[in-house]
C-alpha cells in the first residue's frame, strides 16, 4: 500500500442516494486528483486540487461535487448518479511542481449505481 | 488537446522472455514528460518508469526500459526477463511541462505472463 488511502473500497448505491468518497494522503503532497476508470477507456481526470484550490474540473457533471478541506483530504460527493457512472474512482496525490513528479494512487473505490 | 494511444489492448509473454508495449501520443508541445504506470489486479497503480522529453537517452529501471522516439511521438516499454509478478494493466501517460496539472492516460494494455 502507498501513502494514499480511499474509503470505502466498494460502494453500491441507488440513483436517488447521496454518498461521499473519501481520500487521504500521508505523503505531504500539495496536489490531489480524482480520476474515473472505466473498462477499456483511458483514465479520465475529473478534478484537480492544488494547494487546496480547484484548478480543473474537466466538465464533469454537477452530480459529482469535490471538496478539499485541507492538503491531506479529498472528498467526492455523489448525488442522483446514473448507471453509467459505475466505475472505479481513483484518488491520487503529488507534489504540484515540477511536472515530472509522479502521482501516487490510492486503491480506488469500486462504485456500482443501480 | 494531447491524446495518448495504446494500440494493444492485451499482450502475452512467456516467463523470462521479453515483451514490448506500444504507446503513441499527440502533442504540439516541445517539453513534456512521459510515464508508464502498472496496475496489478486489485492493487494500486504504481509508477514503473518516466522519461523527460528533452533527454535523448532512454530511461531504464532494472528490467524495464523505454524506447523514446520524439519525432515519431512514440514511447514504448520493454520488459526483459518477464516475471509472473509483471502481470498487470500498463498505462502510458503524458504530462505537459507547462501550465496545468493534467496527466493524460492511454486506455491501457493488459499483460499476461505465462509460466
Amino acid at each position: 500500500e502507498t501513502g494514499v488511502t480511499q474509503t470505502p473500497r466498494h460502494l453500491v448505491m441507488g440513483m436517488t442516494n447521496k454518498k461521499s468518497l473519501k481520500c487521504e494522503q500521508h505523503l505531504g503532497h500539495n496536489a490531489m486528483y480524482w480520476y474515473k476508470q472505466s473498462a477499456k477507456k483511458p483514465l479520465e481526470l475529473m478534478f484537480v486540487y492544488s494547494l487546496e484550490e480547484r484548478v480543473e474540473n474537466n466538465s464533469v457533471p454537477s452530480r459529482f461535487s469535490p471538496e478539499c478541506p485541507n492538503s491531506s483530504h479529498l472528498f467526492l460527493h455523489l448525488h442522483t448518479l446514473q448507471p453509467e457512472d459505475s466505475a472505479l474512482y481513483l484518488c491520487a496525490s503529488s507534489q504540484d511542481r515540477p511536472s515530472y513528479n509522479e502521482q501516487f494512487f490510492g486503491p480506488g473505490t469500486r462504485l456500482t449505481v443501480l | 488537446a494531447q491524446t495518448v494511444t495504446q494500440s494493444q489492448p492485451e499482450m502475452s509473454v512467456q516467463e523470462a522472455e521479453t515483451v514490448t508495449l506500444s504507446c503513441t501520443y499527440d502533442t504540439s508541445e516541445s517539453d513534456y514528460y512521459l510515464f508508464w504506470y502498472k496496475q496489478p489486479p486489485s492493487r494500486q497503480m504504481i509508477l514503473v518508469i518516466r522519461q523527460e522529453a528533452y533527454k535523448q537517452q532512454n530511461a531504464t529501471e532494472n528490467r524495464f526500459s523505454v524506447n523514446f522516439q520524439k519525432a515519431a511521438k512514440s514511447f514504448s516499454l520493454k520488459i526483459s526477463d518477464s516475471q509472473l509478478g509483471d502481470a498487470a494493466m500498463y498505462f502510458c501517460a503524458y504530462r505537459s511541462a507547462f501550465g496545468n496539472n493534467d496527466m493524460r492516460f492511454g486506455a491501457g494494455t493488459r499483460l499476461t505472463v505465462k509460466p
